[in-house]
């Protein structure tokens, strides 16, 4: 069965500090790792697709990266307004996507 | 801007009531959309896939005669709550994908925060 586990549940930074969240999957015969952020009382906006082993995806102050076990959401010197919940998805058969618990980022000034 | 829209953003009704929440794809056609429920910090669980023109697939436990789906056109899928008991009560957010292009993501509605009383 397909599954993914994102670490940690929740972490709070420093503006300016960086760090990374991680998303581990297992699945059979991966076709896309998605990346969301999701604002509380709205729903995921996209941020990247990942598709093999080695890719990278960079927007603003954001990186995605992709081995054959996990996924890493690199963040670079966060700003408040990055604070949200992001998560992670595996791509199951032709559409569906499941998803991981999140990662409840805090950016504090 | 939102390519995803959904109506209506909260519901608050009476126990027995039933609940249509509609979701369109605004600058794009979608054969599939999505229909995900969301509980209090915690993740997204598929309850159905919509298909146009045809029957909608559901995940393992769910009611299909209490979340009625009709996906009538290539743009609007809705998600009717029959019957609505408290413990259905819950965020419910539907997803859509262009099927015109390859490689495209789902893109996600805003969600509808239903409480039944």
């Amino acid at each position: 069965e397909d599954q993914v586990t994102q670490s940690p549940e929740a972490l709070r930074l420093q503006e300016g500090e960086s760090s990374s969240l991680n998303c581990s999957y297992t699945v059979s015969g991966l076709r896309g790792l998605f990346w969301y952020r999701q604002d509380p009382g709205k729903g995921p906006e996209f941020l990247f697709t990942l598709y093999s082993a080695g890719e990278e995806k960079e927007k603003e102050r954001l990186k995605a990266t992709l081995t054959k076990k996990e996924s890493f959401l690199h963040i670079t010197a966060p700003k408040p307004e990055d604070s949200a919940t992001y998560l992670c998805a595996v791509q199951q058969g032709a559409q569906k996507l499941v998803f991981g618990q999140g990662t409840r980022l805090t950016i504090n000034p | 801007g939102a390519v995803v829209s959904q109506h209506p953003s909260r519901v608050i009704c009476k126990s027995g009531t039933s609940v249509k929440i509609e979701c369109r794809s605004l600058d794009f056609q979608a054969t599939t959309m999505f229909w995900y429920r969301q509980f209090p910090k915690q993740s997204l669980m598929l309850m159905a896939t919509s298909n146009e023109g045809s029957k909608a697939t559901y995940e393992q436990g769910v009611e299909k005669d209490k979340f009625l789906i009709n996906h009538a056109s290539l743009t609007l899928s809705t998600l009717t709550v029959t019957s609505a008991h408290p413990e259905d009560s819950s965020f419910y957010i539907c997803s859509a994908r262009n099927t015109a292009s390859s490689n495209q993501p789902q893109h996600f509605g805003d969600g509808t925060r239903l409480s039944i009383l």
